[in-house]
């Protein structure tokens, strides 16, 4: 499949837990990896692999994939926090593929 | 420390070819497990991939903008470019380059360029 969904808009109350969710048919056999998108800025990967913080991503974002399904978990979310997320996985051939984005507002 | 940055026209015509580059330092497209990938974005839209080249030439493209597109690099120059022929106002987008990096469990575009925006319009 060349798809992933995610749910348009997601919030969050400050300093709550919260998941973001991701579902294809790639994830079958190509972790999920998670971007932040602030406005007007690039993409930051937060999230690779099985569940890989780059160098300078806070410890409270982790991301699991299991079957169709990943998730991105932001556990004591910040204001700073507030932002578009879209995962990213690959297809059979090796070709990337999006979501379609979910905004993150933190109340 | 890796950098990227695009580079091109902010202004295309409709039908025209659109010439981007991506201009790189911290790593070269010499070396095993690496690649230089193109994703735009239209204003308020979603990131959507187009065209990614490997450090052994292999190049790959979004199927439905494969006909329309070339993806090229120059390792002497630590440059990737990307053409986009026969233009619409619907590839007005930010267009960002992106290093793509084996990490062991996959290919993952670890670092991004700030984006330039390329508006399409007669």
């Amino acid at each position: 499949s060349s798809e992933l969904t995610q749910d348009p808009a997601v919030s969050v109350a400050l300093g709550q837990t919260v998941r973001i969710t991701c579902q294809g048919d790639s994830l079958r056999h190509y972790s999920a990896s998670w971007f932040q998108q602030k406005p007007g800025q690039a993409p930051l990967l937060v999230i690779y692999g099985k569940n890989n913080r780059p160098s300078g991503i806070p410890d409270r974002f982790s991301g699991s994939t299991s079957g169709n399904r990943g998730s991105l978990t932001i556990t004591g979310a910040q204001a700073e926090d507030e932002a578009d997320y879209y995962c990213n996985s690959r297809d059979t051939s090796g070709n990337p593929l999006f979501g379609g984005g979910t905004r993150l507002t933190v109340l | 420390q890796i950098t990227l940055k695009e580079s091109g026209p902010t202004l295309v015509k409709p039908t025209q070819t659109l010439t981007l580059t991506c201009t790189f330092s911290g790593f070269s497209l010499n070396t095993s497990g690496v690649g230089v990938g193109w994703i735009r974005q239209p204003p308020g839209k979603a990131l959507e991939w187009l065209a990614l080249i490997y450090w052994d030439d292999d190049k790959r493209y979004r199927p439905s903008l494969k006909s329309r597109l070339t993806i090229a690099k120059d390792t002497s120059k630590n440059q990737v470019v990307l053409k986009m022929t026969n233009v619409d106002p619907v590839d007005t987008a930010t267009y960002y380059c992106a290093f793509d990096h084996w990490s062991g469990y996959g290919y993952y575009f670890m670092y991004w360029g700030q984006g330039t925006l390329v508006n399409v319009s007669s």
